[in-house]
């Protein structure tokens, strides 16, 4: 199993700002995913962070409103940039079990106002 | 990209066994199907997984049919607190897959 700590767990953002959020394992993982929960709907998949490469997005989204990092097995950041009240969701870091099943975090709920 | 079909929602009495059902008709060979739920305000929790054999745990059981093109999930006591969104997904087994939610089933469990 994995256990993942994601950082903020909420956080209320003026409009045109950006916010990072960390994502953290506890064990070394190859791939890291990043979703979108907007109120009241399903998981979107935004894009794979593979560590020592970039990221692999998702269609529909790009770069540079959600850049990610992914300096070492272990650790990943997402950054939501130049936010807007549409931006307003609840962002989850995901790691693959390895052959298994996928292991979430507690998600990061954003508000954009 | 996802390709199951589930009913958008389900009621269930309390201690009553609750049954989801999942069409996944495109499903191939080499593909799983995988359970979570997502309690409110939480991140998903793996359920169960299984291939083509019926599958148990301590949290559900697992029935697919024998052409893998649907499957249920049961949970055999629902209580309060299976009250969830129910995602049935399909996707590869080893290391390297995207997990791909549809829109789930929301299961209501009533006293």
């Amino acid at each position: 199993s994995a256990v993942i700590s994601q950082k903020p767990s909420r956080d209320i953002c003026q409009r045109g700002t950006s916010l990072t959020i960390q994502c953290q394992v506890d064990s070394q993982v190859t791939m890291m995913f990043w979703y979108r929960q907007q109120p009241g709907q399903s998981l979107t998949l935004i894009a794979t962070a593979n560590q020592g490469s970039e990221a692999t997005y998702e269609s529909g989204f790009v770069i540079d409103k959600f850049p990610i990092s992914r300096p070492n097995l272990t650790f990943s950041t997402l950054t939501v940039s130049n936010m807007s009240p549409e931006d307003s969701s609840i962002y989850l870091c995901s790691v693959d079990g390895g052959g298994t099943e996928a292991f979430f975090g507690q998600g990061t709920r954003l508000t954009v106002v | 990209d996802a390709k199951t079909t589930q009913p958008t929602s389900m009621d269930c009495a309390e201690g009553r066994a609750a049954n989801l059902p999942c069409n996944h008709s495109t499903i191939s060979g080499n593909e799983y199907v995988y359970w979570y739920r997502q309690i409110h305000s939480q991140g998903p929790q793996y359920i169960i997984h299984g291939l083509k054999n019926n599958e148990t745990n301590e949290m559900a059981s697992l029935i697919i049919t024998e052409d893998r093109k649907s499957s249920t999930l049961i949970l055999p006591h629902a209580t309060l607190r299976d009250t969830a969104v129910y995602y049935c997904i399909v996707r590869g087994n080893t290391g390297g897959f995207k997990t791909i939610f549809g829109a789930g089933t929301r299961l209501f469990v009533k006293a």
